[in-house]
């Protein structure tokens, strides 16, 4: 089973800002956020290993809710070299390799 | 440049034909991963290998088979291939288990 992501794909304009969700049925332990330009190796962003805990890269940002099992990333003032396909994966009980989500498709246009 | 790589890039072969994929980890990485991305399914985790032994394995067909060799590096090799075998497969490697994985370019193969 993977993580359910929202929405499958969304279009900005540059500077707006946009939300990708990341929700479990299964316990989260943490979760790992990555980003994947088109043709390119998927890139590592963060991970979140606190319940709550939010953290930050410059314009992007994320938030995991252990209660509610889930996970979301947050993308303010979007530039173009933001699009790309989103992941998120978990490795569900702690030790294990991650598990991705099928990814959120972000396309940011001038 | 993940420090991870992967060769080769782009193969093309035939269907029940053999091939094997290299991955080499970035300097220090213990654990290495592979992944199977294709349009659909998103990245399906496949199999992961620990300082030499198999670790975790997730949907990996048997047709499928890998290892980890003394010097860390990586081969997973894909036999009696079929049409659906046709996908991007990435190696990662991380320092530990727990720890944020770096993904090679990725080899591009194309069952025919």
């Amino acid at each position: 089973q993977q993580p359910v992501q929202s929405p499958q794909a969304v279009i900005l304009r540059e500077g707006e800002d946009a939300v990708i969700n990341c929700s479990s049925s299964k316990a989260l332990y943490s979760v790992h956020w990555y980003r994947q330009k088109h043709g390119e190796a998927p890139v590592f962003l963060m991970i979140l290993l606190k319940g709550g805990e939010q953290k930050g890269h410059e314009k992007i940002s994320a938030s995991f809710n252990e209660k509610k099992q889930q996970s979301s990333l947050y993308l303010t003032a979007s530039q173009l070299s933001y699009s790309g396909t989103y992941f998120c994966g978990t490795p569900y009980s702690g030790n294990t390799p991650l598990v991705f989500g099928k990814g959120t498709r972000l396309s940011v246009i001038a | 440049d993940s420090g991870v790589t992967q060769t080769p890039k782009h193969l093309i072969t035939a269907t029940g034909q053999r091939v094997t994929l290299r991955c080499s980890p970035r300097s220090g990485d213990l654990s290495v991963y592979w992944y199977q991305q294709s349009l659909d399914q998103g990245l399906q985790f496949l199999i992961q290998y620990y300082n030499g032994e198999e670790r975790a394995k997730g949907n990996i067909l048997e047709r499928f088979s890998a290892q980890q060799f003394p010097d860390l590096h990586s081969e997973l090799n894909l036999s009696s291939l079929e049409l659906g075998d046709s996908a991007l497969y990435f190696c990662a490697s991380s320092v530990g288990t727990r720890s944020e994985l770096f993904f090679g370019s990725g080899t591009q193969l194309s069952v025919l």
